[in-house]
Formats: C-alpha cells, sequence, structure tokens
C-alpha cells in the first residue's frame, strides 16, 4: 500500500522555467509534509515542509503547495537551475506517529543549461 | 553541530554471507534513530526505527534485524544475506522529543549482493 505516491519518475526543464514536481497521499492522518533532496550516492537533505494548517510554504526559489481536500502537494522551483538537478522525495507524517516518515518513489529532475 | 556517520560506504557480498552496517550520531542525545532502505527504482523504505536504546520497531518482515547498543549508535545486521537485500541502505535520525518528523540522513551504504 503505497500511502505517498510521486507518479512522474522523472521531469526535464530548461534553466530558468519552473519546475513542478507532484506528490499524492492517502493517509488523511498525515499533518506534516517535507520534501528531501536527493544526489547520487549521497543522503537525501531536507528542503522544505508545510504543516496540514497551512496551504503554502515558500523559502527562496522554492514554495510547496498543499491541497488537503485533493491529498495533494507539489513543489515549485523558480526559476530552475542546473543545480536542481536530483532526485526529490515527496514524505509525510503524522503528529501520532511522529518521526516516522513515509516517501514517495521520488521523482528525477533533470534541469537543461 | 550534529552530524551522522555510517560505514562502509560499500559492499559487495556474496549471498548467505552476513551483513554488518553501523550508523553514529554525534553532537546530539537521545535521537530517534531509522534505517531504510532505497532499491532500484523504488522510494525510500522504513526499515527499523527506535526511541531509545534498545528499543527497536519492524516496519516490515525481512531478512534483516537492527540494534541500538549505545544512545547514538545503530546498527543493521543480517545473518545471511538474499539476493534482494541489495540496495542503498540509509541511516538517518530526529530529535528525540516531539518534532514534526524532519528527518536528517547519513551518506549511505551501498550493499551489492552477488
Amino acid at each position: 500500500d503505497q500511502q505517498v505516491k510521486q507518479n512522474s519518475p522523472s521531469l526535464s526543464v530548461q534553466e530558468g522555467r519552473i519546475s513542478i514536481l507532484n506528490c499524492d497521499y492517502t493517509n488523511s492522518m498525515f499533518d506534516y509534509f517535507l520534501w528531501y533532496k536527493k544526489y547520487p550516492a549521497e543522503g537525501p537533505t531536507f528542503l522544505i515542509s508545510i504543516s496540514s494548517i497551512k496551504d503554502k510554504n515558500e523559502d527562496g526559489r522554492f514554495t510547496v503547495f498543499l491541497n488537503k481536500s485533493a491529498k495533494h502537494l507539489s513543489l515549485h522551483i523558480v526559476p530552475s537551475q542546473p543545480g536542481d538537478s536530483a532526485v526529490y522525495f515527496c514524505a509525510a507524517s503524522s503528529s501520532s506517529n511522529t518521526g516516522k516518515l513515509i516517501f514517495g518513489q521520488g521523482t528525477t529532475l533533470q534541469v537543461k543549461p | 553541530s550534529q552530524t551522522i556517520h555510517q560505514w562502509p560506504a560499500t559492499l559487495v557480498q556474496p549471498v548467505g554471507s552476513p551483513l554488518s552496517l553501523e550508523c553514529t550520531v554525534e553532537g546530539t542525545s537521545n535521537p530517534n534513530l531509522y534505517w531504510y532502505r532505497q532499491a532500484a527504482g523504488r522510494g525510500l523504505q522504513l526499515l527499523f526505527y527506535s526511541v531509545g536504546i534498545g528499543q527497536i520497531s519492524s516496519e516490515v518482515p525481512q531478512n534483516l534485524s537492527a540494534s541500538r547498543p549505545q544512545d547514538r549508535q545503530f546498527i543493521l545486521s543480517s545473518k545471511k544475506l538474499l539476493l534482494s537485500d541489495s540496495g542503498f541502505y540509509l541511516c538517518a535520525w530526529s530529535k528525540g522529543q516531539k518534532n514534526t518528523g524532519e528527518l536528517f540522513f547519513g551518506e549511505g551504504s551501498r550493499l551489492t549482493v552477488l
């Protein structure tokens, strides 16, 4: 049972354009959502998060949007840079099970110069 | 500052051989500790987590086991490896008190079982 899904395994965008990575979840108990970035042969690093009491959180070029009714969140990167090329994982947790993150399958983003 | 290290970084083992991956966290006390696995083409799967010394919870039935002999040490083991155990193993920690779930990952260990 895949509780967190990233249905697009890969995404390719041109430098300077917007990258939109999508994530869907099924468990209504999830109330905290995170995005991680991962380079090959390295551990994931935290990028940005959002609580279920918000619908948007922005940090520089990165913005995460949450649509609770649709159980959908997205990560926007604008403008995209070649250094953003990596695998992006969406993750979710519930306050009743704090610390246990459930990850999606990941989306490989390629930003072309 | 807090740091997390895991080793070895790369391991090639024959089927049926034992396994031991180690993870150590520095700069924090009473962390929650986790072992995740990233299999080829799949996401990060939670294998084990621990909220304290000797306290281990297993998320999925499998050929692996975990132990926490010290507060900041987490070990992943197997007595006999299977081909399906191949993957990228990640140790992670989070704050032991109620937190929002942010994890800090180690560098990862690439295991290939032949």
